[in-house]
Formats: C-alpha cells, structure tokens, sequence
C-alpha cells in the first residue's frame, strides 16, 4: 500500500526566503507525482505536475524534482512571498490512476 | 474552458438526510474521481468512475454511499442517512484519459462541504 510522507508539516519563513518541501513515498512504482497548493477552505491548485521518467519540472519560482528510485520529491520556491502562504500538497498517482496524498506542508511566509 | 464545476459548494444536512453531491467534469474529460478530506486530515481516494462504468471503488466506506456517473449528466456521490462522521469536505477531479504508462493530470474543482448537524 502506497504511503506518501510529506516533511515537515508546518514552516514559517519570513519573506524572500527560497526553501524546500520534502515528500517521501513507499512504492516507486508510480506514473507521476503533483504538487499541490491549497488555501484554507478552498480547492487545490495543481502547481506542477512530473511523470515518472522525468527528473524535474520548473514553473515560475517553483521547481519540483523526482527521485523515483528512492521516494522522494522535493518543492523548491524560490525567493518566497507573504502570497505563497497555503498547505502544499503532495500527491503520487500509481497503479489504479488514484491519488495518493501527503499530510501536506502548512507554510507561512511573514511579510 | 470551463473548469471542473461542483454543486452544491456548501451543504448541510441533519443526521439520517441524503446527501447529494454533483460533479461535472471538464469538457473532453471522460473520468472522475472523488476524494475526501475530513477535518484535519489528508484528502484519501473513494472512487474512480468512468461514463456508466464504476472502475474503483476501494476507498468508499461499505454502506450509504454510493457513486455514478451516467452517460449524461454530472457524477453524483450519494449518501444516504448521513451522520456527524460524514462532515468533510468532498473533493471531484477529472482527467481526460488513463492508461499505459502515462496518467494525464487530474483537475480539481472546488469541493462540496458537507456539514452534518
């Protein structure tokens, strides 16, 4: 059974800081991963989406790598903003073409 | 283009009601999936329909609910005689096509909250 870790589960950051959130999941046998935001109440916003027999995609601030042969995925935001404040959901689709989803990472970046 | 729409964006229903929630894929999208996300935890799979077809349903709990998605109209997830534990909000996405080695992205709308008094 696929489990999806994401580390850590909150962060305050004041503004202009680049940093990393870190997911971990159990079988490597995916088709891809997506990194999701989501503000409280709301919906989820895809951000970037990677297949498996990619290593990275960059949109913007953000750039998501994979690793699929050891679990892991990393969001990095670059340079971030009070606006980047939301939970950012990992999510890894396998076999079946469901979702599985991280706890998420609560952000906040102060101004 | 529109988006993946869901109706009704809030509902609120007392205990032993039927919930009906509403889901229309993306234009050119033929599947939908419904998630759940319960307070203060992460969002899990439930089912995973096709048009007139169930393909997945490993994440829906046994009794009172129930998924279609039928040759016209909207996906529904029905759930019958509702109870406190229900209250969450539901979550619809939708892709264009799965298979092979290569799974489209899903798209998500915005969720239905259901608050069960």
């Amino acid at each position: 059974k696929q489990e999806v870790t994401q580390i850590p589960a909150a962060l305050s950051v004041p503004e202009g800081e680049n940093l990393v959130l870190n997911c971990s999941f159990t079988d490597s046998a995916i088709y891809n991963l997506q990194w999701f935001r989501q503000d409280p109440g709301k919906g989820l916003t895809s951000l970037l989406l990677i297949q498996s027999s990619q290593r990275e995609q960059t949109s913007g601030r953000l750039n998501a790598s994979l690793d699929k042969s050891s679990g892991r995925s990393t969001l990095y935001i670059a340079a971030s903003q009070p606006g980047d404040s939301a939970t950012y959901l990992c999510a890894v689709n396998g076999a079946g073409n469901m979702l599985t989803f991280g706890g998420g990472t609560r952000l906040m970046v102060k101004p | 283009n529109a988006g993946v729409m869901q109706n009704p964006r809030h509902l609120v229903r007392r205990r032993g009601q039927e919930a009906r929630l509403r889901c229309s894929p993306m234009k050119g999208h033929s599947h939908v999936y419904w998630y759940r996300q319960l307070p203060e935890e992460g969002l899990k799979f439930m089912v995973y329909l096709q048009k007139e077809n169930i393909i997945d349903e490993s994440g829906m709990p046994k009794e009172r609910f129930s998924a279609e998605f039928p040759k016209e109209g909207p996906s529904i997830l029905r759930i019958q005689q509702v109870v406190r534990g229900d209250s969450a909000a539901y979550f619809c996405a939708s892709s264009p096509l799965a298979g092979g080695q290569f799974s489209y992205e899903q798209y998500f709308g915005p969720g239905t909250r259901l608050t069960v008094t």
